[in-house]
């Protein structure tokens, strides 16, 4: 048990919809990073948000948004959805940027499936 | 285009013994190191970090960064089947924002 959850945990979404996948970190946590992860890949950083600022993006193109809100949860939004974009989205959760060994946790993640 | 390059595997290795795994990283500009473990159908935990050249041990798991070669490597001693999961590497500069970029996975398999 992280203390960091997701949700909702499966989606099923059309080509072209938008979506927002939701993520509470735990109390304290700063710091909140997106990975999207392919199977059998390995996960690809999409962004971090440092107290409420992204403080950092991955390759994603702008249709990728996110937001942090001052209750520790945040969301990540991806527009017009394309076939790609079935993944796996995880969330992190860590008091600083820097993750470290017994302080950043993972979400259950949710998994998206475009058709 | 930052590449982490990391063997799929499996690699398999008997309980009891050391279990090795690599990853090469493109960007001679890293400056920070993660070893991640994935278990089946679970999401990552980060079990390992280092950020200078030479060896730092933590239980039965040792990290090596040799940044010359641009190498790093988990070195897992007294392996148990527990230990069957899939290592990821990740690389990232550092500096206020903290960007990684991840390998594919090694899978570990430890059989009894």
């Amino acid at each position: 048990e992280t203390g960091v959850t997701q949700s909702p945990t499966h989606l099923i979404k059309t080509r072209g919809q938008q979506v927002t996948l939701r993520c509470s970190s735990q109390s304290g946590h700063n710091t909140v990073s997106w990975y999207q992860q392919a199977l059998g890949q390995g996960p690809q950083f999409i962004f971090q948000y440092y107290r409420e600022e992204e403080n950092g993006r991955g390759n994603f193109p702008p249709r990728f948004s996110g937001l942090q809100f001052p209750n520790y949860s945040s969301e990540l939004n991806v527009n017009a959805l394309e076939l790609d974009d079935s993944a796996l989205y995880l969330c992190a959760s860590s008091p600083d940027p820097a993750p470290s060994t017994d302080t950043q946790y993972f979400g259950p993640g949710t998994r998206l499936t475009v058709l | 285009q930052k590449e982490v390059e990391q063997n799929s595997g499996p690699l398999s290795v008997p309980e009891g013994a050391i279990a090795s795994l690599n990853c090469t990283y493109s960007d001679r500009g890293s400056q920070s190191f993660f070893w991640y473990r994935q278990y089946s159908g679970k999401s990552p935990e980060l079990i390992m970090f280092i950020y200078s050249n030479g060896d730092k041990e933590d239980g039965r798991f040792t990290a090596q960064l040799n940044k010359a070669s641009q190498y790093v490597s988990l070195l897992i001693r007294d392996s148990q089947p527990s230990d069957s999961a899939t290592y990821l590497c990740a690389v990232a500069t550092s500096g206020g924002s903290y960007i990684p970029t991840f390998g594919r996975g090694t899978s570990l398999i430890v059989h009894p």
